[in-house]
């Protein structure tokens, strides 16, 4: 089976504009989460999507949004980037997100704001 | 509110020394708890898990035992390689929550031959 896969892998941004992520989980996989990590705040929990609902979210300002499509993809967006938006954004899929299971992780994005 | 702790790195070893790093976890419930590992460049791999108490998760020579009494996680290896040196994440998810992990700190393992 492919792994989660995230694209692009490299982005380049000045404050101020916008960015679009996507990710694609394993196949069957109906649960999608978002996490950020940098360096000063570690790995952080953005949201998770479930059949294309939100289910839970973490304490990210309203300019962090995302979305789930009915093929289980995710996008998720950053509006108005401010240079602490820097980060390398990792998403994790499984099948239901219940307690026990394992959420498997892709490559990331890095991105950069400038 | 939840949260994991972790020992502070970096640990540095070297290769045949045995590794201990400590993980400790406030929680509500009964979570489940996970080491993640990344190495340079990548994305995080599940190393091992536990789900219930007195469980131990192991893999590719690394363990761990879910300890409720002392709320901790604390990843072993008797014997670590060069291959090993990467960030290790100590991680739990509770429930109704089971999309949402909390990490740790993440310690970086660096092992010299």
């Amino acid at each position: 089976k492919a792994g989660v896969t995230q694209t692009p892998r490299y982005l380049i941004k000045t404050r101020g504009q916008q960015v679009t992520l996507s990710c694609s989980p394993i196949s069957g996989h109906r649960s999608v989460s978002w996490y950020q990590q940098t360096p000063g705040q570690g790995l952080q929990f953005l949201f998770e999507y479930f059949s294309e609902t939100q289910r839970n979210k973490g304490n990210f300002p309203g300019r962090f949004s995302g979305r789930q499509f009915s093929n289980s993809r995710s996008e998720m967006n950053v509006s108005t980037l401010e240079l602490g938006d820097s980060a390398l954004y990792l998403c994790a899929s499984s099948l239901r997100a219940v307690l026990q299971e394992t959420q498997y992780f892709g490559p990331g994005t890095r991105l950069l704001v400038l | 509110g939840n949260s994991v702790t972790q020992m502070e790195g970096p640990v540095t070893l070297s290769e045949e020394a045995f590794l201990t790093i400590n993980c400790t976890y406030t929680a509500t419930g009964y979570p489940s708890l996970f080491w993640y590992v990344q190495y340079p460049g990548e994305g995080l791999q599940l190393l091992l898990k536990a789900t219930k108490a007195d469980d131990k998760g192991s893999n590719k020579g690394f363990e761990a035992t879910y300890r409720k009494e002392t709320t901790s996680f604390h990843l072993e290896k008797g014997s670590v390689q060069v291959s090993d040196s990467a960030v290790y994440f100590c991680a739990l998810s509770i429930y109704n929550q089971g999309g949402k992990l909390i990490f740790g700190q993440g310690t970086e393992l660096s092992v010299k031959p």
